[in-house]
């Protein structure tokens, strides 16, 4: 068990470039979710994923935003057409099949900077 | 919506004392979950205890406690013989299932706690 990795750790783009993130869950969470952190706030959700459905978004998910989970193991989450607005903290996190415990592990995050 | 109200910012505690975050939220449902999570400062977010609402004894964890008052609608996290490590970004949290199987989570704007030693 590594924990939840998140790649790239930075990242920096000119408005208007698309982005890629990348999401490994730790094995076996077929749960996973995106949630967005902006600075001095908390995080905000974004999408869940049980195994390879995308099962919810929220409204703060925009048509320039696409996340994918293929197989059911790790997640992207691509942003199109990048606005100064879209800079923040971009945090993944996974948990277990069972709702019993429903505690979600986060990875480190990627911070975009689009200038 | 759920929304989760933490209204200290900023928070100070000297080294081996003891401090009390507070945490209101509101909700209609009965079923639900409440978390604390810490947030060091360019390091994941952890979690630092958990609370279910149907259960009315309040969560431990070593050092870290919770005041879970249901009616009041309140989840204060108390944190007993501070220690430097304590020092990080707060963020109270609210979970409930939805009709998607999702138990997405709503936070707080969070609270920084320093450590003075």
């Amino acid at each position: 068990d590594t924990g939840v990795s998140q790649n790239p750790r930075h990242k920096i783009t000119k408005r208007g470039q698309n982005v890629t993130f990348r999401c490994d869950p730790i094995s076996e969470h077929n749960r996973l979710y995106w949630y967005r952190q902006t600075l001095g706030q908390g995080p905000e959700f974004l999408t869940y994923f049980q195994n390879e459905a995308q099962l919810e978004k929220s409204r703060l998910l925009s048509d320039r935003f696409s996340a994918e989970r293929p197989k059911g193991s790790f997640s992207t989450l691509e942003i199109q057409r990048t606005e100064q607005g879209d800079s923040a903290m971009y945090l993944c996190a996974s948990s277990l099949p069972t709702s019993a415990k429903n505690i979600q592990y986060f990875g480190a995050g990627t911070r975009l900077s689009v200038l | 919506a759920q929304t989760v109200t933490q209204s200290q910012p900023e928070m100070s505690v000297q080294e081996a004392e003891t401090v009390t975050l507070s945490c209101t939220y509101d909700t209609s449902e009965s079923d639900y979950y409440l978390f604390w999570y810490k947030q060091p400062p360019s390091r994941q977010m952890i979690l630092v205890i958990r609370q279910e609402a149907y259960k009315q004894q309040n969560a431990t964890e070593n050092r870290f406690s919770v005041n879970f008052q249901k009616a009041a609608k309140s989840f204060s996290l108390k944190i007993s013989d501070s220690q430097l490590g304590d020092a990080a970004m707060y963020f109270c949290a609210y979970s409930e299932p939805s009709g998607a199987g999702s138990y997405q989570l709503t936070f707080g704007k969070g609270t920084k706690l320093s450590v003075i030693p």
